[in-house]
């Protein structure tokens, strides 16, 4: 079982605008920066969004994270079938759960 | 250009033994604090181990007493020694590079696949 709780799946349509949620607790997201990262099938995990809001270079800005209290929310706008990958939301955590604690992982589908 | 290369895995039977490589070329492995993060087939990542800058060490549970991380800084090389193995301890390894205090990482290896089976 994750700390972090993330959907299983989403979906949308190409040119819509998809939203993941990752909640958490005081211990972690509530008091510590939230990552996510991309990983396409058969490769290693890639960041796509630190410190919360903010993109790495090279990635496009219809990527986009938030957070609130102890939930963050990673958006993506425009969808392409490329977009098509498991995303997962991380966060330092200050109890005994783990160093780093992730989200379950959400697989997106694009129809 | 940072990079991370993952070597060591394989098949290695219930209770073997196995170190797995990690290495780094573009920074200092001991200019960041460095962990190994590991995937079981079809599940999630679960992070495993520490190594700060300063040389302390702290495990999961899950691997507490089993698994030893260590760094070699001539080398530019993380390592980990896995020991005990069990079956439970199949899973992709992937050697990553922690952002900066207390932040996750930013830069992961491709992973090496460790199984565990008889």
């Amino acid at each position: 079982q994750s700390v972090l709780t993330q959907p299983p799946s989403a979906s949308g349509t190409p040119g819509q605008r998809v939203t993941i949620s990752c909640a958490g607790s005081s211990s972690n997201i509530g008091n510590n920066y939230v990552y996510w990262y991309r990983q396409l099938p058969g490769t290693a995990p890639k960041l796509l969004i630190y410190r919360n809001n903010q993109r790495p270079s090279g990635v496009p800005d219809r990527f986009s994270g938030s957070k609130s209290g102890t939930s963050a929310s990673l958006a993506i706008s425009g969808l392409r079938s490329e977009d098509e990958a498991d995303y997962y939301c991380a966060a330092w955590d200050d109890s005994l759960s783990g160093l780093v604690v992730f989200g379950g992982g959400t697989e997106l589908t694009v129809l | 250009e940072v990079q991370l290369v993952e070597s060591g895995g394989g098949l290695i039977q219930p209770g073997g033994s196995l170190r797995l490589s990690c290495a780094a070329s573009g920074f200092t492995v001991s200019s960041n604090y460095m962990s190994w993060v590991r995937q079981a087939p079809g599940k999630g990542l679960e992070w495993i181990s520490v190594i700060y800058s300063g040389g302390s060490t702290y495990y999961a549970d899950s691997v507490k007493g089993r698994f030893t991380i260590s760094r070699d800084n001539s080398k530019n090389t993380l390592y980990l020694q896995m020991n005990s193995l069990r079956a439970e301890d199949t899973a992709v390894y992937y050697c990553a590079r922690g952002r900066g205090y207390r932040e996750p990482f930013d830069y992961w290896g491709q992973g090496t696949l460790v199984t565990v089976s008889s």
